[in-house]
């Protein structure tokens, strides 16, 4: 079936650093979500995205945090800097209309040391 | 915003036993509702979507209740084997507005041979 491919799988940092966070969605879909998971249990989100802009972000989406999609290439999430507490694992997920099933890739653990 | 509350967090059964996990959902304008299953070390996978008109939802061995009225929302394993061990994930989102689904907490299910 569609799926996403996210890019690393695993990422260790040193504080203060950039990063970069790099989600391939399914080709036709539109719409690309970055969740954030804690001690593999808790779901949050972050942001979502859609015709080049920014839908929705919460709270946990602080003023480090960017999205962008260039030229329809890579859905990407940058942090800088980064802090300690952005230590999780990052799920991106992307879906072809508004409130259908989301595509998840498989998570890119971040972490900050 | 909408608030989910997913129970339990921990669940252990017996293989054949039934798992019952319930989520209470704020939004009485949520419309769409999901189950993802996430096994570990992989993404979220769709277990069933639900619209707001069905109350009774029945999957491959599974049964997904909708209690508009109590705002609650159920994922009943029936007869569960070791391979429905994973971590189940309840998302709501409403009707309009920006289509961001609220997750709730999970509820990570062992079932023991």
């Amino acid at each position: 079936g569609p799926k996403v491919l996210q890019i690393p799988s695993h990422q260790i940092i040193d504080m203060g650093q950039m990063v970069t966070l790099n989600c391939d969605p399914v080709s036709n879909h539109l719409y690309f979500y970055w969740y954030k998971q804690i001690l593999g249990q808790q779901m949050e989100f972050l942001v979502n995205f859609y015709n080049g802009k920014v839908m929705e972000k919460s709270k946990l989406f602080k003023d480090q945090f960017s999205v962008e999609r260039p030229d329809g290439s890579y859905f990407t999430l940058k942090i800088q800097p980064t802090a300690l507490e952005d230590s999780a694992v990052y799920f991106c997920a992307s879906s072809l209309q508004p409130n259908e099933r989301l595509f998840f890739g498989h998570g890119t653990k971040l972490s900050v040391l | 915003g909408e608030q989910v509350e997913q129970r339990p967090p921990h669940l252990s059964v017996r293989e054949g036993d039934s798992a019952f996990i319930t989520c209470t959902y704020t939004d009485p304008n949520s419309y769409y509702f999901f189950w993802y299953k996430q096994e570990p070390g992989a993404s979220l996978q769709l277990l069933m979507k639900v619209f707001s008109s069905t109350e009774i939802n029945e999957g491959q061995g599974f049964t997904v209740l909708l209690n508009k009225k109590d705002k609650q929302l159920s994922l009943n394993l029936t007869a569960a084997h070791p391979g429905d061990s994973a971590a189940y994930f309840c998302a709501v989102s409403a009707s309009g507005g920006n289509y961001k689904p609220t997750f709730g907490k999970g509820t990570s299910l062992v079932v023991h041979p």
